[in-house]
């Protein structure tokens, strides 16, 4: 079975700090993988996506991540983190399955 | 605009109360979810449904029922047979099922509150 798992459940930076927020995934097929990002009580927006055209993969918002199959990590990073930036952040994965599969979530704290 | 809504946003019930929860989209997509999150557990997938008339179980369908009678709704009832039903509650849906790559479009949740 797929899982998806997130490094840490809280993450602080301050403000135009460094942002890395960290996926690993297990699959026995290539997977296509996801971030979303979900604001206080409302659903979830997609980031980015991949789907094998680059590792490299630029989404919304100054984010980008990159696939790396070796390590099976799908890391999510900014150079420089804003106070708008603060929120819940989602990693998922689709494979052989019919559905997607979430990480538990890394709430993302932004300190002035 | 294209979207996904649910409805209500919130949502009180009644301890033995059944109640449904609206998704609609006019996305023209085939593939219809639901999903449970609850604080520190991600989301976890209640029912999917990839056509109209046909539905599949998730991973926590349990004291839960849905219906697809029309490719545009999904509603999603909760029995009274969920001993905790206390959850924010996230429908999505997406072009093709997701084995292709095909991204999951999120309504903006409902919360359902046990009192």
């Amino acid at each position: 079975a797929q899982s998806v798992t997130q490094l840490g459940s809280h993450v602080s930076v301050s403000e135009g700090a460094l942002v890395l927020l960290r996926c690993n995934y297990s699959s026995s097929v290539p997977p296509y993988l996801f971030w979303y990002v979900q604001y206080p009580n409302q659903g979830l927006q997609l980031l980015l996506k991949y789907t094998s055209a680059a590792t490299l993969v630029k989404g919304i918002n100054g984010f980008e991540a990159e696939f790396k199959k070796s390590e099976t990590s799908f890391h999510l990073t900014k150079p420089s983190a804003h106070m708008s930036d603060a929120a819940e952040y989602f990693c998922a994965a689709s494979g052989s399955a019919r559905q997607l599969t979430f990480g538990s979530g890394t709430q993302l704290t932004v300190l002035p | 605009d294209g979207g996904i809504t649910q409805s209500p946003k919130y949502l009180f019930r009644k301890e033995g109360q059944n109640v449904t929860l609206s998704c609609e989209q006019n996305l023209n997509h085939d593939a219809m979810y639901w999903y449970r999150q609850d604080p520190g557990q991600g989301l976890r997938l209640i029912y999917y449904s990839q056509i109209v008339n046909d539905f599949q179980k998730g991973d926590i369908a349990e004291g839960y029922s849905v219906s697809r009678e029309k490719k545009e709704s999904f509603p999603l009832t909760v029995t009274s047979a969920q001993k905790n039903p206390t959850a924010f509650y996230l429908c999505a849906s997406s072009s093709r099922d997701t084995i292709s790559g095909n991204t999951i479009y999120f309504g903006e949740g409902s919360w359902l509150t046990v009192v």
